[in-house]
């Protein structure tokens, strides 16, 4: 049983237009939130996180929303670049958990010139 | 810069052969992991350590095992490798010890098919 879900194994956006990716998770001990980018043939590099105690966390481009209640956290990318197109994992990890990390399966974001 | 080298890209290994994965990190850190990716399920923990001649298993550790001799180096292991561990894999490290909410930092993975 998945505990980080990625719904959308794909999206494509136009360029210059809002990318909403979003992952949910079942475990409420989660307490830490990444995203990571992943283009073919090269590791996966992080781009952003948020702690359970701040809702939103942004970085340039990149915003990530993080609601508790829903156990539900999104990644907004404005304005979308040609660039951005790469497989886009969410993952969560726990403090009881040390250092287990749990990923998602992925979304594969096109964007589109 | 973080660099997380893994000594292959790609792989070819006859079932039944002995394989030996590579992985080196130059920032001093304490944990490193080894992860498979496959199409719809992600990135999967295998084994990870957390200082020398320590390590854990992960989430799919069968059919698996590991070696850390020196702090900068993680070596997996298929002893007899089989079909089903064709993969992607990829190696990974962070900072201090249970550091759960310190980034990994992914090597480039190693693309392995077993004929």
């Amino acid at each position: 049983d998945q505990q980080v879900k990625q719904n959308s194994p794909s999206l494509s956006v136009q360029e210059g237009r809002i990318s909403i990716l979003n992952c949910d998770y079942t475990n409420s001990m989660f307490d830490y939130f990444l995203w990571y980018k992943k283009y073919p043939a090269e590791g996966p590099t992080f781009l952003i996180s948020i702690s359970s105690i701040k809702d939103k966390n942004e970085d340039g481009r990149f915003t990530v929303f993080l609601n508790k209640s829903a156990k539900h956290l999104s990644l907004h990318i404005v304005p979308s670049q040609p660039g951005d197109s790469a497989v886009y994992f969410c993952a969560a990890s726990a403090k009881n958990y040390g250092q287990n990390f749990v990923f998602g399966p992925g979304t594969r974001l096109s964007v589109l010139p | 810069d973080v660099k997380v080298t893994q000594s292959s890209r790609y792989l070819v290994k006859r079932t039944g052969e002995k394989v030996f994965l590579e992985c080196v990190q130059d920032m001093d850190h304490e944990n490193m992991f080894w992860y498979r990716q496959d199409p719809g399920l992600g990135l999967r923990l295998i084994y990870f350590s957390y200082d020398v001649k320590m390590k854990e298993k992960g989430d799919i550790p069968e059919g698996y095992s590991v070696s850390r001799e020196k702090k900068e180096r993680f070596s997996l292991i298929l002893e007899s490798a089989s079909t089903n561990q064709t993969s992607m894999y990829l190696c990974a490290s962070n900072g201090s010890p249970l550091s759960y909410n310190s980034p990994l930092h992914f090597g480039n993975g190693t693309r392995l098919t077993v004929t």
